[in-house]
């Protein structure tokens, strides 16, 4: 049964910092990963994908990088503002999430 | 381009009741799936439909159905409600070749009492 893990629960920051959000998959045979936003309440919010021939997709401040071997994803978020404070989501190509990260980056 | 929609966006309901949440994909989009998401928890997948029919299902109840339409719209039906599905239904569209590829509604929140 694919569990996902994601470190750490949550993480409180200054605004400017930069931010590394950690996945991990139990099966490691992950071929395409996506990470989401969420805002409480709210819906899902399509950040990166990275599929099956990538290794990492880059938007903005945002980069995302998925070790297949180990079935690890790395999120970075490079100088943190406070519209960044949500909760990040992972997910791999089977439909099972994490429980998310929540971020709250201070002004 | 309209996104995903759901309605409704709020329900309150009594134990024993029965529900009806619908969801309308992404312009293009062929599949839909629903998941459950409990407060502070990661979305849980209850099913997917592409074609009319369940194509894939999550570890819920058969409480839990579902019915897809010709212009891939979606409902989610939940019969014999219990104070433990109150929680956020979201629904996602996705296309048949690329099923990995998300993108989300707004959600429904259902509270059962």
């Amino acid at each position: 049964k694919q569990e996902v893990t994601q470190i750490p629960a949550a993480l409180s920051v200054p605004e400017g910092e930069n931010l590394v959000l950690n996945c991990s998959f139990t099966d490691s045979a992950i071929y395409n990963l996506q990470w989401f936003r969420q805002d409480p309440g709210k819906g899902l919010t399509s950040l990166l994908l990275i599929q099956s021939s990538q290794r990492e997709q880059t938007s903005g401040r945002l980069n995302a990088s998925l070790d297949k071997s180990s079935g690890r994803s790395t999120l970075y978020i490079a100088a943190s503002q406070p519209g960044d404070s949500a909760t990040y989501l992972c997910t791999g190509q089977n439909f099972v999430f994490g429980p998310g990260t929540r971020l709250s980056v201070l002004p | 381009d309209a996104g995903v929609t759901q309605s409704p966006t709020h329900l309150i309901k009594t134990r024993g009741q029965q529900v009806t949440l619908r969801c309308s994909p992404k312009s293009g989009h062929d599949t839909v799936s629903w998941y459950q998401q409990a407060l502070g928890q990661g979305p849980q997948f209850i099913f997917q439909y592409y074609e009319e029919e369940e194509r894939q299902r999550g570890n819920f109840p058969d409480r839990f159905s579902g019915h897809q339409f010709p212009n891939y719209s979606s409902e989610l039906n939940v019969n014999a409600l219990l104070l433990g599905d109150s929680a956020l239904y979201l629904c996602a569209s996705s296309q048949s070749g690329k099923l990995y590829e998300q993108y989300f509604g707004p959600g429904t929140r259902l509270t059962v009492t």
